[in-house]
């Protein structure tokens, strides 16, 4: 059974950067899109952006000039970047599987991570 | 202000059929297939319905997805207390050089 992991920290304080990783198990996700969703407290879920294998991404144009999305196949993993936090970067956040082009279900999801943007 | 509309909430009781809609507009559901996702208090939300109507493997023929124009539904037959959830409808947008949008939600209270 495929299952994503997102590990990083907790907290981080405003004007930082956040640094999450995806980790995949159970299987190879190499020639599928992958992607980032955040969900703030109480709110409903943002698309931040997905991947390929090859490294080609899609960013949403309203985080676009903060994130930066990787991969690294050897590992299995993919990661996140944002940039310039503030408070309302605080939120829940999920990698996902996706299918073989970006326009593809996000079919297998991580348990998600908090982070907390506060001094 | 989410791109895709969905009512904030609906209700309904064990063994009845509930819908939930989804409306966009002619670059995202008007151009593209629609996802439904249940997320179940506390947990990741779970892929229900994709391509429009399709069910993954393992989710109850209770569900069901339908679209028609620029607007999709979500359709809940016999109901049951585990589907207390919230659902979400989702797109691919073809304006802005492509990105994903979501509804807001609905949250589904089984009375």
């Amino acid at each position: 059974q495929l299952q994503l992991q997102e590990s990083g920290p907790g907290l981080v304080k405003p004007s930082e950067t956040l640094s999450l990783t995806c980790t995949v198990s159970g299987g190879s996700i190499s020639r599928y899109y992958r992607g980032w969703i955040r969900q703030p407290p109480g709110k409903g879920l943002e698309w931040i952006g997905s991947i390929y294998y090859s490294g080609s991404t899609y960013y949403n144009p309203s985080l676009k000039s903060r994130v930066t999305i990787s991969v690294d196949t050897s590992k299995n993993q993919f990661s996140l970047r944002l940039s310039s936090l503030t408070a309302a970067d605080t939120a829940v956040y999920y990698c996902a599987r996706q299918g073989a082009t970006v326009v593809s279900s996000f079919d297998y999801w991580g348990q998600g991570t908090l982070v907390t943007v506060s001094s | 202000q989410s791109v895709l509309t969905q009512p904030p909430s609906t209700s309904g009781t064990p063994g009845q059929r509930v819908t939930i809609s989804c409306s966009g507009s002619s670059s995202n559901i008007g151009s593209n297939t629609v996802n439904w996702y249940q997320q179940l208090p506390g947990t990741a939300p779970k892929l229900l319905i994709y391509s429009n109507n399709q069910r993954p493997s393992g989710v109850p023929d209770r569900f069901s997805g339908s679209k028609s124009g620029t607007s999709a539904s979500l359709a809940i037959s016999g109901l049951q207390s585990e589907d207390e959830a919230d659902y979400y409808c989702a797109a691919w947008d073809d304006s802005l050089n492509g990105r994903w949008v979501f509804g807001g939600g609905t949250k589904l209270t089984v009375l």
